[in-house]
Parts: structure tokens; sequence; C-alpha cells
């Protein structure tokens, strides 16, 4: 089992450039995440997706866009990059246990903007 | 405002110390928190906790959570070297999708 997974692992953008984080997974869960990390900030959460064909703006989305392509699918857009964008992201997603909801974490995806 | 708070925000033992790292929220309808321990790379569930006074254990590590005061705990005990990591929190509500995360607490453990 796959679980979640996410690419590209590492990249480096110009200024003004743009890209596409990809993510997917297979475990059937509904809810879509995408997080960066950033140090002393922890994680903060850009967009998620509640549901296929649904998106909701979480605490840090100026700069991003997002696409629930089906259920397995959520991709993160960066239009024109910012240095201030250079962060680690992560996506996730939620199933249940017991009962009560669970994130589960892709491996990351460094992002380097200059 | 929902928040959660960690603390402290580091902390560095000798193997074979016990530490306790806490997580306090401030939040409207509760639903559950969440430990995660994230070494360089993706966080890693650990325990849910959604009931007061429970304990939660796997191996040398355990949580508890206090719904009256609104605390986690999350203690280890007998240290090891493998244990260096961020250690978060988050609580979820009862209602709508998202997680709410604190800053972590990193954990370096020395020989």
């Amino acid at each position: 089992n796959a679980g979640v997974t996410q690419t590209p692992k590492f990249q480096v953008l110009k200024t003004g450039q743009s890209m596409t984080l990809q993510c997917a997974q297979d475990m059937n869960h509904n809810s879509m995440y995408w997080y960066r990390q950033d140090p002393g900030m922890g994680l903060r959460l850009i967009y998620y997706s509640a549901s296929e064909g649904t998106t909701d703006k979480g605490e840090v989305p100026n700069g991003y866009n997002v696409s629930r392509l089906n259920k397995r699918e959520f991709s993160l857009r960066l239009e024109s990059a910012a240095p201030s964008q250079t962060s680690v992201y992560f996506c996730a997603s939620s199933g249940t246990l017991s009962g009560a909801n669970v994130l589960t974490f892709g491996a990351g995806s460094r992002l380097t903007v200059l | 405002e929902d928040k959660v708070v960690q603390s402290p925000l580091s902390l560095v033992v000798h193997e074979g110390d016990t530490v306790t790292l806490n997580c306090s929220y401030e939040v409207t309808n509760f639903r559950s928190l969440l430990w995660y321990k994230q070494e360089k790379k993706a966080p890693t569930f650990l325990f849910m906790l959604t009931s007061s006074g429970i304990e939660k254990k796997s191996g040398r590590l355990s949580s508890i959570l206090d719904k009256k005061e609104l605390f986690s705990i999350l203690n280890i005990t007998a240290t090891q070297t493998g244990d260096s990591a961020i250690y978060l929190c988050a609580f979820k509500p009862n209602t709508g999708n998202q997680f709410y995360f604190g800053t972590g607490t990193s954990l370096t453990v020395i020989p």
C-alpha cells in the first residue's frame, strides 16, 4: 500500500516560474490537504478538499491554486513563484480511525525559489 | 480563534531520561487530539485521544488527555537517540474538515 505519494521530492525554481506539485492517495479517503512547513511555524494549511469536486482555503492560500482532479488526486499549483514560497510542502489525506479522523502524510516536497 | 500551543519548543536530554511534552489547546467544539512524530521526513501518527483520563500507550511512549483543563501530555520513558524528532500535536474539531497544528517540540536525545 503506497499511502500518499507526492512528486516531485525536490524542486528549484526561479522567481516568477510556475510549477505544480502532484499528490495521489490510494486509501479511498474523501478529504485531502496541502500544508507547508517552515522552521518555527509548524504545519500551516494552504488548501484542503473535503471531497471530490470541492476545495477550500486554509490559513495561507495566497499565491497558490489547487485542483481536486478526482478522489485520488489533489494538485497544488504555484502560478508565479516567490522566494517566500520556499518551504517544505506536505500533502495529506484523512481517513477514520475508531470513528475519528486521522491524517496520513506524503513524504514531502522541498521547494526552493531563488 | 482556535489554537494549539506546545511546550517546550525544544528539549535536549541524555539517553535514558524521561521527557514530558505538553500540548494545550483553546478550541471550540473539540473532537480529538492527535500526536505525530516527525523525523527528517513526513509526520507519522502516534496517538489519537478523544476521551479524558484514558492513557494511550505504545512501548515507551504514552499520552493522556485532560478535556477539562484542555491539555494533553506525551511521555517518553528511557529515551533513545532514535526518539530525536519533532513532536507535533493537532486537534480536530467536531465540525468541518480542518486539523489545527501546534508548532511542535524539537527533542534531541544525546548518547
